[in-house]
């Protein structure tokens, strides 16, 4: 009940176009949802995060979309760019009884020109 | 501002060694987090530590110890390094959210 399930492993996008990561999880205690980028050689990051108060978030090129009854969240990355090629990880957890996540497998993006 | 800084960046070790893998942060934060990411498998978490003088079990702590030396710093030890620890070590720290991670310690052990 704690797994949090991403897919696809990897994505291979043309530059310009749309890249979509989903993922689905288990536990309804989750209540917080973000996603990391990480580069190679480098920790992950926080890209963008959102709370199942609201279907979505939109940060420049990035848009989180919160399915509450499917229990899945995506990342949508509008006109994917070369420079967006990293891994995305998403995540979960229950805030009101910890800061720890809960991650997922991992997305490698690729956006080649 | 520095962050998090994890030593070493690259370390070998023969199956049978110990080591101590430091992680120091200046940005003043509670908790503390251990990670090992390997092909396939994400992020897993091997010990975290809300406070300085506490620290709690994750997904995968067997192989491994920690010291929460004081607010800054958290350390991982291998007593007895063995194969399946090869991989990329991660340490993180936090205000709550969001986690704020080091570049990792690739760990090879042969």
């Amino acid at each position: 009940q704690q797994q949090v399930k991403q897919s696809p492993q990897s994505l291979i996008v043309q530059k310009g176009g749309i890249s979509i990561i989903n993922c689905a999880y288990e536990n309804t205690a989750f209540d917080y949802f973000p996603w990391y980028q990480q580069f190679p050689g480098k920790g992950p990051a926080l890209l963008i995060a959102i709370r199942p108060d609201v279907s979505e978030k939109k940060e420049g090129r990035f848009t989180i979309s919160f399915n509450k009854s499917a229990k899945q969240f995506s990342l949508h990355i509008m006109d994917s760019q070369p420079g967006d090629s990293a891994t995305y990880f998403c995540a979960a957890s229950n805030l009101r009884n910890t800061d720890k996540l809960i991650f997922g497998t991992g997305t490698r993006l690729q956006v080649f020109p | 501002n520095a962050g998090v800084t994890q030593t070493p960046k690259f370390q070998v070790l023969k199956t049978g060694q110990s080591m101590t893998l430091q992680c120091a942060q200046d940005m003043n934060h509670n908790s503390m987090y251990w990670y090992r990411q390997d092909p396939g498998m994400g992020l897993r978490l091997i010990y975290y530590s809300a406070s300085e003088g506490t620290t709690d079990k994750g997904e995968v702590p067997n192989g491994y110890n920690v010291s929460r030396l004081n607010k800054r710093e958290f350390s991982l030890r291998l007593e007895s390094a063995a194969p399946s620890q090869t991989s990329v070590y991660f340490c993180a720290s936090s205000p709550y959210q969001p986690q704020h991670f080091g570049d990792g310690t690739r760990l090879s052990i042969l």
